[in-house]
């Protein structure tokens, strides 16, 4: 299995401001993927992130909001840009450290906009 | 895209009971997953399952690919399985993101 470490794992902001979540895997991966989960909601694909290339956004997520970092093969960063209330979500990074295999998580960062 | 589907999409049990939780899903699939996401809201992996039928402690799944469905099975019921499941797949194409249905959640009371 896969260990996949995500960090901060939670933090309060003020509404304007950003924050940027940082995800190492221990492995190199290919691709990795970034999800938002909305209070009482399932998981929404923000973007996927491919190493030396920018980042593939989802129908209604935005670089200049989300912006996405992919320097190597084992780290990815995502960046809540200009954030407000409806920011207040868990973002997650996820990976396939082996092909036709299972994904992991990592522990998730939950973001409280005030 | 692929659409994934569970039921029911919230479930109360008393301690002990047993459960079937369902996932159906609308088209081929390289890979299925069963998830628990705890209070903390991490997902913690249950079932690497595309096909088949695997077991684990009181948990088990079965995926019956060919019919595009997936069950979970709770046996004896604790009150640390409450949480929300998730069932999740990656369509046929292949190193595509697993796309989630909306979770079941489970509230198991003692």
């Amino acid at each position: 299995s896969a260990v996949i470490s995500q960090k901060p794992s939670r933090d309060i902001c003020q509404r304007g401001t950003s924050l940027t979540i940082q995800c190492q895997v221990d492995s190199q991966v290919t691709m990795m993927f970034w999800y938002r989960q909305q209070p009482g909601q399932s998981l929404t694909l923000i973007a996927t992130a491919n190493q030396g290339s920018e980042a593939t956004y989802e129908s209604g997520f935005v670089i200049d909001k989300f912006p996405i970092s992919r320097p190597n093969l084992t780290f990815s960063t995502l960046t809540v840009s200009n954030m407000s209330p409806e920011d207040s979500s868990i973002y997650l990074c996820s990976a396939f450290p082996q092909v036709l295999s299972e994904a992991f998580f990592g522990q998730g960062t939950r973001l409280t906009v005030v | 895209g692929i659409q994934v589907e569970q039921s029911p999409p919230d479930l109360i049990l008393q301690e002990g009971a047993n459960s079937t939780l369902r996932c159906n899903f609308s088209d081929s699939v390289n890979n299925l997953q069963w998830f628990h996401q705890n209070p903390w809201g991490q997902l913690i992996n249950l079932f690497y399952i595309p096909s088949g039928t695997k077991q684990n402690g009181r948990l088990s799944a079965t995926t019956v690919a060919t019919e595009r469905y997936s069950l979970l099975y709770i046996s004896s019921s604790q009150t640390t399985d409450s949480g929300v499941y998730f069932c999740a797949v990656e369509g046929r194409s292949g190193n595509t993101p697993l796309v989630f249905g909306k979770g079941t959640r489970l509230s198991v009371i003692a």
